[in-house]
């Protein structure tokens, strides 16, 4: 059972490039996240999709933009990479449980020179 | 002053050790209460889920939460090497996931 699948698991970049973070459940959430881990911030959220078609801002949504392609996907696009972007990104997925539980990727490691 | 403050550790204890993992809070609002594990290069995963005052406990862990003191803790008994990971602290004002806010995470490892 793949869960939530991340791709790529590593990226290096130049200021000013852009990429796309692909995300993948296989588990029929409707709801998706889009989260960054820095060291002594602990997780915060970016976007998040609570259905296919919806998205909205979480905590830090600057410089980036997201597409809920459909109920499998939700891609995370960073148009003008900036070296405060270097972070570990991680996408998760949520039951519409009352827990809320949030089932997470294995990340994608991105650097920004 | 952020919402939830975790010491990050490390924290280093013999295998078979109890440990005690704290968090504090500062929005008297929170109902909901997670520890989310998270080993190395891994993404978390939950552990314990408590909603409001109180005790839980699961095998060898035990979340504690004291909403008068606005502190809650996660006890492990008898701890394994396989125990090593990162344990984040999480709550939130309401059951949605969109909401919840997550501590920094405390490292611990356990010597063999």
């Amino acid at each position: 059972n793949a869960g939530v699948t991340q791709t790529p698991k590593f990226q290096v970049l130049k200021t000013g490039q852009s990429m796309t973070l692909q995300c993948a459940q296989d588990m029929n959430h409707n709801s998706m996240y889009w989260y960054r881990q820095d060291p002594g911030m602990g997780l915060r959220l970016i976007y998040y999709s609570a259905s296919e078609g919806t998205t909205d801002k979480g905590e830090v949504p600057n410089g980036y933009n997201v597409s809920r392609l459909n109920k499998r996907e939700f891609s995370l696009r960073l148009e003008s990479a900036a070296p405060s972007q270097t972070s570990v990104y991680f996408c998760a997925s949520s039951s519409d449980s009352p827990t809320g539980e949030l089932f997470f990727g294995e990340g994608s490691r991105l650097t920004v020179l | 002053q952020k919402e939830v403050e975790q010491d990050p550790g490390p924290l280093s204890v013999p295998e078979g050790a109890i440990v005690s993992l704290n968090c504090t809070y500062s929005n008297s609002a929170f109902q909901y209460f997670m520890w989310y594990r998270q080993y190395s290069r891994k993404g978390p995963e939950l552990l314990m889920y408590t909603y409001s005052s109180g005790n839980k406990e699961d095998g060898r862990f035990t979340a504690q939460v004291d909403k008068s003191s606005k502190y809650i803790s996660l006890f492990i008994r008898d701890s394994q090497p396989s125990d090593s990971a990162t344990y984040l602290c999480a709550m939130s004002m309401y059951s949605s996931a969109s909401k919840i806010i997550f501590g920094s995470g405390t490292r611990l490892s356990i010597r063999p």
